[in-house]
């Protein structure tokens, strides 16, 4: 079955306000990755963290991983219009010819005006 | 560069079809991942390929849909005698190494939206 599950299933917030997005996964993971995906377009990558790393800063970005939980959360920073999108976190379950991303089912943020 | 390409953007099949996908991966990549997703939802995977070869199929429905990726040209999604349950986006996404999950994204083409009617 698919992992990985997103909290809030949706988030509406003020321009110039913080959007925190949760994402909770059941087996053991390499990495987690965080993508963004924009009304009618693919996936776009967004952050990397490393199941031995806790917390990574990208711009207004910052990505934490708690593998004792196994969770994450991505917090945006003054958040902008701009940001209105759906947010996915995805599980990299790698073996040895390769691996895979498995994606929760997403955060879709709207950012006011 | 040129990202991860998808054709048709748009494909409407008549219930009985059939239904091709296409995907050019990005310049330089050899391995390609075909997602699927229902409205409102997160993206399923469907399957793995690298040149020639398919390392992980698990998520394909075991009738109608087969994939691949020769050595030369696109990788090809194709779903026999669709059904309206069909209807989905469909994303292809490319990587370049081996084990890139390890420290690369994968890199995703906008989709092929697929109407069943």
């Amino acid at each position: 079955s698919q992992q990985g599950e997103e909290d809030p299933q949706a988030l509406s917030i003020q321009e110039g306000e913080n959007a925190t997005m949760n994402c909770s996964y059941k087996t053991s993971i390499n990495n987690l990755q965080w993508y963004r995906q924009n009304s009618g377009r693919g996936l776009v990558h967004l952050i990397l963290i490393r199941s031995n790393e806790r917390e990574k800063h990208s711009g207004r970005l910052r990505v934490t991983l708690d593998t004792s939980k196994k969770s994450s959360s991505l917090l945006i920073t003054a958040s902008r219009a701009a940001d209105t999108a759906s947010y996915f976190c995805a599980t990299a379950q790698i073996y040895n010819q390769g691996g895979k991303l498995i994606f929760g089912q997403g955060t879709e943020l709207s950012v006011k005006p | 560069n040129a990202g991860v390409m998808q054709n048709p953007r748009h494909l409407v099949r008549r219930r009985g079809q059939e239904a091709r996908l296409r995907c050019s991966p990005m310049k330089g990549h050899s391995h390609v991942y075909w997602y699927r997703q229902l409205p409102e939802e997160g993206l399923k995977f469907m399957v793995y390929l690298q040149k020639e070869n398919i390392i992980d199929e698990s998520g394909m429905p075991k009738e109608r849909f087969s994939a691949e990726f020769p050595k030369e040209g696109p990788s090809i999604l194709r779903i026999q005698q669709v059904v309206r349950g069909d209807s989905a986006a469909y994303f292809c996404a490319s990587s370049r190494y081996n084990r890139g999950l390890h420290d690369s994204p994968l890199h995703f083409g906008n989709g092929t939206r697929l109407t069943v009617t």
